[in-house]
């Protein structure tokens, strides 16, 4: 298996629903990443776990909240989201540090009303 | 982290090499250069990546100068599907914070 794989494929949530983002990779990849893409705009990073620890929070509003169940696993939380959060967001792993090249999945395609 | 400077857009025919600059010019010494493919509703893809001078795999070249402040990927032959948005990345071989650039989005006519 060479693949990430992210469910759902598209989502749409209302502002005062907490939904969740899986993402999902049998290649024993030690980190695995969340990225948010807005439309036309370059992938920006949010998160990174390394052995399944938080390593890296680019700032990101707490109402985003991540997971790392076990070392196959990534969730992302989400809870009272605004309008401008609607975006593609991508996960991706990578075996060892992210300059050795990332797998990345299709994304979720989330949309809040 | 070093940042990257792309062309925003390229244009190019079917049949044609098309070739893709980046310049770099805060580079470090530990710093790898990675290019990344990226369709539309789809996840970036890995191409091709390099230190210096000159590396080739079955679908990209990347071409490295001594000093290091650019990289150029080379696309032979491009086709209607290589019609997608290219970003250059530039980052430590041991860190986990890659930043993507803007990107070049190349469309292929026929």
């Amino acid at each position: 298996d060479t693949e990430v794989t992210q469910t759902p494929k598209h989502l749409v949530m209302g502002m005062t629903n907490k939904k969740s983002l899986k993402c999902e990779q049998h290649m024993g990849h030690r980190a695995m990443y969340w990225y948010k893409q807005k439309a036309k705009k370059p992938p920006e990073l949010m998160f990174v776990y390394s052995y399944e620890k938080l390593s890296i929070n680019e700032s990101v509003p707490s109402r985003f909240s991540p997971e790392c169940p076990n070392s196959s696993l990534l969730n992302l939380h989400l809870h009272a989201l605004q309008p401008e959060d609607s975006a593609l967001y991508l996960c991706a792993s990578s075996q060892e540090t992210a300059v050795y090249g990332y797998t990345f999945g299709s994304g979720t395609r989330l949309t809040v009303v | 982290l070093a940042k990257t400077t792309q062309p925003i857009s390229m244009d190019s025919y079917e049949g044609q090499e098309v070739n893709i600059t980046c310049s770099h010019n805060n580079i470090a010494t530990n710093d790898y250069i990675t290019w990344y493919q990226q369709f539309p509703s789809q996840g970036p893809r890995f191409i091709i990546q390099g230190y210096k001078t000159k590396v080739t795999n079955e679908v990209a070249s990347l071409f490295i100068p001594a000093d290091r402040k650019s990289s150029t990927l080379s696309l032979p032959r491009v086709s209607l599907s290589d019609t997608a948005v290219y970003y250059c990345l530039v980052g430590d071989w041991g860190t986990d914070k890659l930043i993507f650039g803007t990107g070049t989005r190349l469309q292929v006519f026929p």
